[in-house]
C-alpha cells in the first residue's frame, strides 16, 4: 500500500544534540512538507520541497534543516539551535502539476514523530 | 497570503446530536479548502475538500461542509455524532492559482470535538 512513513514514532533528545527525523513516501509525489504541531497552535510549516534537490523555508525554519536528495525521502534535522524543540512533527506529501486538482489529489500525512527534549 | 480562523477551540456535543465546527478564511485570491481530522497521536486524515463546483461538499464519516464565498466560510457539519467522532479537526486553505500543490496549506488552530455519551 502507498503511504508516508515517519520514524521513529517517539524520540528523546538531550539538550544540545542534533536529531534527524525520517520521512519516506512511496506515492510518487513531488511535493513534501514538514509541519510542527504544538497544543493550541495548529500546524506550522517548517520546510517544504517541490522537487528533488530543492527546498524552501516555511514559517518557522530557524533551528531546522532538511535535504531532498531523493524524491521518496525528506529528512528533517532538529539542530541544537532550535530553542524549544519538544513538539509533534508531521510530514506530508502531495502531487503537483498543471491545472485543477482531481478528486484524488490531496495532501497525505504521516503518523507523526513526537520529539521530547530531556 | 491566506489565513484561517477556527473560532472554537473546544466543542462538547452529546452523542447523536448535530454539530457544526466553524471555519473562516481570508485570502485575496481564489482558494481550495480542506477539513482534516486528527485522532490522538496520529497524523491528519482528509475528511473533505472544496476545489470547485458545488458549494456543498460531502466527505467521509457522514461529514459535510458548505463553501460560502460571500462570508468566506467553510463550516463543517454532521447531523448526528458518534463517540468515535471525538478528535481534533483542522480547517486548511491553499491558493487556487497556478499549478496545484505549488501553494502550501495554511492551517487553522484546530477544534477539539468531544462527544458526551
Amino acid at each position: 500500500d502507498g503511504g508516508i512513513t515517519q520514524s521513529p514514532k517517539y524520540l528523546f533528545r538531550k539538550e544540545g544534540q542534533n536529531v534527524t527525523l525520517s520521512c519516506e513516501q512511496n506515492l510518487n509525489h513531488d511535493a513534501m512538507y514538514w509541519y510542527r504541531q504544538d497544543p493550541g497552535q495548529g500546524l506550522r510549516l517548517i520546510y517544504y520541497s517541490q522537487i528533488v534537490n530543492d527546498f524552501q523555508k516555511g514559517d518557522i525554519a530557524e533551528g531546522y534543516s532538511v535535504s531532498r536528495e531523493k524524491k521518496e525521502s525528506f529528512p528533517l534535522t532538529v539542530t541544537s539551535a532550535q530553542k524549544n524543540p519538544t513538539a509533534f512533527y508531521l510530514c506530508a506529501s502531495n502531487p503537483t502539476g498543471p491545472g485543477l486538482p482531481t478528486p484524488d489529489t490531496e495532501a497525505f500525512f504521516g503518523q507523526g514523530t513526537r520529539l521530547t527534549v530531556v | 497570503a491566506q489565513s484561517v480562523t477556527q473560532l472554537d477551540s473546544q466543542v462538547p456535543v452529546f452523542e447523536e446530536a448535530p454539530v457544526e465546527l466553524r471555519c473562516n478564511y481570508s485570502s485575496s485570491v481564489s482558494v481550495y479548502l480542506f477539513w482534516y481530522v486528527q485522532y490522538p497521536n496520529q497524523g491528519l486524515q482528509l475528511l473533505l475538500k472544496y476545489l470547485s463546483g458545488s458549494t456543498l461538499v460531502k466527505g467521509i464519516n457522514g461529514f459535510e461542509a458548505e463553501f460560502n464565498k460571500s462570508q468566506t466560510s467553510f463550516h463543517l457539519r454532521k447531523p448526528s455524532v458518534h463517540i468515535s467522532d471525538t478528535a481534533e479537526y483542522f480547517c486548511a486553505v491553499s491558493d487556487a492559482l497556478g499549478d496545484f500543490g505549488n501553494e502550501k496549506l495554511t492551517f487553522g488552530t484546530g477544534t477539539r470535538l468531544t462527544i458526551i455519551p
